[in-house]
């Protein structure tokens, strides 16, 4: 099992520009998540979704947009980047909470740059 | 979910022990204590997770008070390697909310 899979993993884009992020889960996951964190701080919740066709906001949710067409993708869309959006951006799946044996697991990261 | 509250840092001489305590005073019958860690710029590493009992695995132990307000993650033996931001979370909803964590410093 590759588990999490993002892609891409280094991205540098220009102020305007436009990019989706891809996350791929092979675990049969229903919940998905999508992060940013900043140098030096946690990470804050940006969308998530509890099943295919389903999203909702998290913390910071302005100047992005997801998509979940399928159970195992889930995808976060930039569509004017900002350099506020430089961050590193990791997306998580798991179980329902109510199964109780349900922690996130994470990818590895994207780092986004935008100039 | 509920809040939960950690020291902001913490050394632990190698070999020893490292115990990380959470507080999570407001916490409700159905939720679950996790805890995460972070190494570097990686993604979040799973370690363990508990309602009401204590819980060892291969990583760690945690430790539940009986009243749930408050658990404590311990690393056995504590190595270089366990050196980390550690997040500690109260997930019962839908969401999952990372607070700032405990940076662990593991020192030779």
């Amino acid at each position: 099992n590759a588990g999490v899979t993002q892609t891409p993993k280094f991205r540098v884009l220009k102020t305007g520009q436009s990019m989706t992020l891809l996350c791929a889960q092979d675990m049969n996951h229903e919940y998905m998540y999508w992060y940013r964190q900043d140098p030096g701080m946690g990470l804050r919740l940006i969308h998530y979704s509890v099943g295919e066709g389903t999203t909702a906001k998290g913390e910071v949710p302005d100047g992005y947009n997801v998509s979940r067409l399928k159970k195992q993708n889930f995808l976060l869309g930039l569509e004017s980047a900002a350099p506020s959006q430089t961050s590193v951006y990791f997306c998580a799946s798991s179980y329902p909470p109510r199964r109780g044996n349900s922690p996130l697991h994470f990818g590895n990261g994207t780092r986004l740059t935008v100039t | 979910d509920a809040k939960t509250t950690q020291p902001t840092s913490m050394d632990c001489a190698e070999g020893r022990a490292a115990n990380l305590p959470c507080n999570h005073s407001t916490i409700s019958g159905n939720e679950y204590v996790y805890w995460y860690r972070q190494i570097h710029s990686q993604g979040p590493q799973y370690i363990i997770h508990g309602l009401k009992n204590n819980e060892t695995n291969e990583m760690a132990s945690l430790i539940i008070t009986e009243d749930r307000k408050s658990s404590t993650l311990i690393l056995p033996h504590a190595t270089l390697r366990d050196t980390a931001v550690y997040y500690c979370i109260a997930r019962g909803g839908n969401k999952l909310v990372f607070g700032a964590g405990t940076i662990l410093r593991v020192k030779s």
